[in-house]
Parts: C-alpha cells; sequence; structure tokens
C-alpha cells in the first residue's frame, strides 16, 4: 500500500505566522484517468476530521482562503498564510489514487 | 443539514462479534458511496472498507477481510459494518463516512468507540 509521510510531526507557531506542513506519498499519486487523488484533513481534540482541501488544491466550502494546497506526483504541500487560534489540532493529508486509501500519521500544530 | 450518527460500539471480548450501524439524512444516501474510517492511537486513522450506492460491490482493507462485512439498506437511510473475529488491535473509534469521490471523504460522523479487551 502507499504510505504518506508528513513532516513535521509537531509544528508550534504564532498567531498571525505563517505555517507549512508537507506531505509525501510512496508512489505517484497521478491516478490513471490523469487526475491526482491527494486530500487534506484537519481534526480538533475530540473532534471527527473535516476535509479541507481535496485533490491537491481545491478548497472545500467554509474553508478560509488562508488555506492552500500545492504539489504534484509524491510531494505536496498545505500552507496556512496567517494562522489563528482555530486551526490548533492536527493535520492529514490522504491518497485516493490507489487501494487502499491510506492517510499521513499527522502534524499537530499548536499556538506557542 | 447533512447527519451520519454512528452506533454500536462497546465493550467486546476478542474473538467476538459487534455490529455497527450508520444513521445517514440530508443528503441522496442511495447515490452514495459510503464507507468506514478507523482512528486509533497506535495505528492512525485507517481505511475499513467502502461499499458503492446500490450495494453491489465492497472492498476492504487486507486487515479486516474476512472477518468484516459492509453493508447499507437504501430505503432506511442505514449503513452498517459487522466485526467478527475481532482482536485487541481493531481497537479504535469507527467513523462512517460519505465518499464523492475516490476517497475524499466530505462528511463524516462522530464516530463510535469499539473496544477489544478481556
Amino acid at each position: 500500500e502507499v504510505v504518506m509521510t508528513q513532516s513535521p510531526l509537531s509544528l508550534p507557531v504564532t498567531l498571525g505566522q505563517p505555517a507549512s506542513i508537507s506531505c509525501r506519498s510512496s508512489q505517484s499519486l497521478v491516478h490513471t484517468n490523469g487526475n491526482t487523488y491527494l486530500n487534506w484533513f484537519h481534526q480538533r481534540p475530540g473532534q471527527s476530521p473535516r476535509r479541507l482541501i481535496y485533490e491537491v488544491f481545491n478548497r472545500d466550502s467554509g474553508v478560509p482562503d488562508r488555506f492552500s494546497g500545492s504539489g504534484s506526483g509524491t510531494d505536496f504541500t498545505l500552507k496556512i498564510s496567517r494562522v489563528e487560534a482555530e486551526d490548533v489540532g492536527v493535520y492529514y493529508c490522504m491518497q485516493g489514487a490507489h487501494w487502499p486509501p491510506t492517510f499521513g500519521g499527522g502534524t499537530k500544530v499548536e499556538i506557542k | 443539514e447533512v447527519q451520519l450518527v454512528e452506533s454500536g460500539g462497546g465493550l467486546v471480548q476478542p474473538g467476538g462479534s459487534l455490529r455497527l450501524s450508520c444513521a445517514a439524512s440530508g443528503f441522496t444516501f442511495s447515490s452514495s458511496w459510503m464507507t468506514w474510517v478507523r482512528q486509533s492511537p497506535g495505528r492512525g486513522l485507517e481505511w475499513v472498507a467502502t461499499i458503492k450506492p446500490d450495494g453491489s460491490g465492497e472492498d476492504y482493507v487486507d486487515s479486516v477481510k474476512g472477518r468484516f462485512t459492509i453493508s447499507r439498506d437504501n430505503a432506511m437511510g442505514s449503513l452498517y459494518l459487522q466485526m467478527s473475529g475481532l482482536r485487541a488491535e481493531d481497537t479504535a473509534i469507527y467513523y462512517c463516512g460519505r465518499d464523492p469521490n475516490f476517497a475524499a471523504v466530505d462528511y463524516w460522523g462522530q464516530g463510535t468507540l469499539v473496544t477489544v479487551s478481556s
């Protein structure tokens, strides 16, 4: 199965400062149909995951535009332009290009 | 408003069985691929199983094949996960979710905790 590796594991950030999370896959996430199936989720303590971004860069409805996704092939990045208090929690990347879908181990974002 | 509400979790002994349910509302359930995803401290987030909209096909992660069965009742708007031969490593919070396209789960339930222990 495809292994998803996130870094860093923990990311202390100052309010208002940018943050960046890396996600690398053990295989290309470009499907035979030409689309790239890489998604990002955010999970706050005690809550279910919430999808933020799908297919690399498409922001979900209601997701602030300070969140952006980029990348291709096996290397992907989630960026937060200016971190706000509500952004704390764990961020996960996940691939859907190969069965079974697999998640990264998560990056915990906390406020310094 | 989309709602997914899981139930059926609990404490079960190794080798035992449990049936999870997920009640869906607020979207066209009968047209949606549905999935179960679990989360545990040791294994993180793990895809468990997926079922087609009409229930005609399903797929499972290798670790549960032959032990778990995903099913659905479109008339009731319900998704199920029948689990048997439970092992300690199956201990997790189990979430049901809607899979609109290639595992990009857009709606998640609140989860139900399954604990396998003697």
